[in-house]
Formats: structure tokens, sequence, C-alpha cells
């Protein structure tokens, strides 16, 4: 079992380009969750989705990010037009049931904005 | 929505000595509170968990304690060695959609 597949783990990016961060749940389990951790910071709940659908983005900012976890591959967190303060590590999870179950992480895109 | 806090934000200990964490929740309805260690640099890892059902679990130096009543849970962990310095982080279930809620973290160092 490979877990929780991220990639890529560093990406660089400029101003303005646009990101996006891939994540494979682990076999079997169909609840992906994205978090994103500023630096020193605690893990704040992006968006929680199931296949092809968004269950709860509460947590994504309203401009410039979206996500998505299609019937066929990986989920994808997309920021659009970066900015500094995007600069962060994205975590995605996931879980068989509902985070009831507990998550397992994956190791986590380091996004720079330069 | 569920509301997690957590105690305190930094803890220092000498190695062997025991170190308490602390995380109120908000929601009553929640009834699964795991707990998180993440070392620098890498994924967050669940060390322990609770059900509302039973009031302490133990796993080796670990143990977890939960307070229904007063909505608090903490983690205890005994002996500790240098390689439990990490942050801790707690965690309940967002009673509409079931997602984690976690706490702001817990940096431990556990000196020699």
């Amino acid at each position: 079992n490979a877990g929780v597949m991220q990639n890529p783990r560093h990406l660089v990016r400029r101003r303005g380009q646009e990101a996006r961060l891939r994540c494979s749940p682990m076999k079997g389990h169909s609840h992906v969750y994205w978090y994103r951790q500023l630096p020193e910071e605690g893990l704040k709940f992006m968006v929680y989705l199931q296949k092809e659908n968004i269950i709860d983005e509460s947590g994504m900012p309203k401009e410039r990010f979206s996500a998505e976890f299609p019937k066929e591959g990986p989920s994808i967190l997309r920021i659009q037009q970066v900015v500094r303060g995007d600069s962060a590590a994205y975590f995605c999870a996931s879980s068989i049931m509902t985070g009831e179950d507990g998550y397992t992480f994956g190791s986590g895109t380091r996004l720079t904005v330069v | 929505g569920e509301n997690v806090e957590q105690h305190p934000s930094t803890l220092s200990v000498q190695e062997g000595d025991s170190a308490v964490i602390k995380c109120t929740y908000s929601d009553s309805a929640s009834n699964y509170f795991p707990w998180y260690k993440q070392e620098l640099g890498k994924r967050p890892q669940l060390i322990i968990d609770i059900r509302s059902n039973v009031g302490e679990k133990k796993d080796q130096r670990i143990a977890v304690t939960l307070n229904k009543t007063a909505k608090h849970f903490s983690l205890h962990i005994t002996e500790t060695q240098p390689e439990d310095s990490a942050v801790y982080f707690c965690a309940a279930p967002d009673g509409n959609t079931g997602k984690l809620i976690f706490g702001q973290g817990t940096t431990l160092q556990v000196k020699p």
C-alpha cells in the first residue's frame, strides 16, 4: 500500500503563475481532504471531496483557488495567479469513511512563490 | 461548526519527565478525538485516538483521556525521550461533514 501520494514535493512559482498540486488517496479511500499549513502554524482546513463531488469547501478562499476529484485520476488543488501569501505547505489526507475514522496524510507539497 | 482549542502552545520538559497537552472542543456531538505528531518537515501522523464510549486509552508511553461532560481531552506522554520532540495536534470532527478540525498545535521539546 503506497499510502497517500502527493506531488510535487516542492513547487516554486513566480507571482502570477498557476500552481497545480496533486493527491492520490490510499487504495480504498474515497474521501479526500486538503489542508494548508503556514510556517510554524497549524493545519487549516480547505476542502473536502469525494469522487466527482465537493462536500465542503468552506475553508477555500473565494478567488483563485479550486479543487476537484475526478472519477479517474488524482485530486487536484489549483491555485491561479499565485501571490507570496500562498507560500505554504499543502497537505492532502484521505480516509475510508468520514474523518471519524482518522486520516492518513500525504507528505505534502511545499509551495514557494517568488 | 466545531472549534478546537489546544494548550499549551509550547512545552519544554527534561528527558524522563511527563508531558500533558490539553484540548477543548465545542460540539457536544463529537465522538472521535485523534492526536497527530508532526516532526519537522514531515507529514502529520496519527499516534493515538479515542472514541466517546471510553474515558481513557493507553498505548505504551502514550495515553489519551476524555471528559465528555467538560468537553476536553488530553494527551499524556510518560518517560519522555528526545525523539518525542515534535509538534502535536489534537482534532475533533465537524458535526456537519465529519471533516477534522485541528487545534493550534503544541511544540514539545524534550531536553536530554
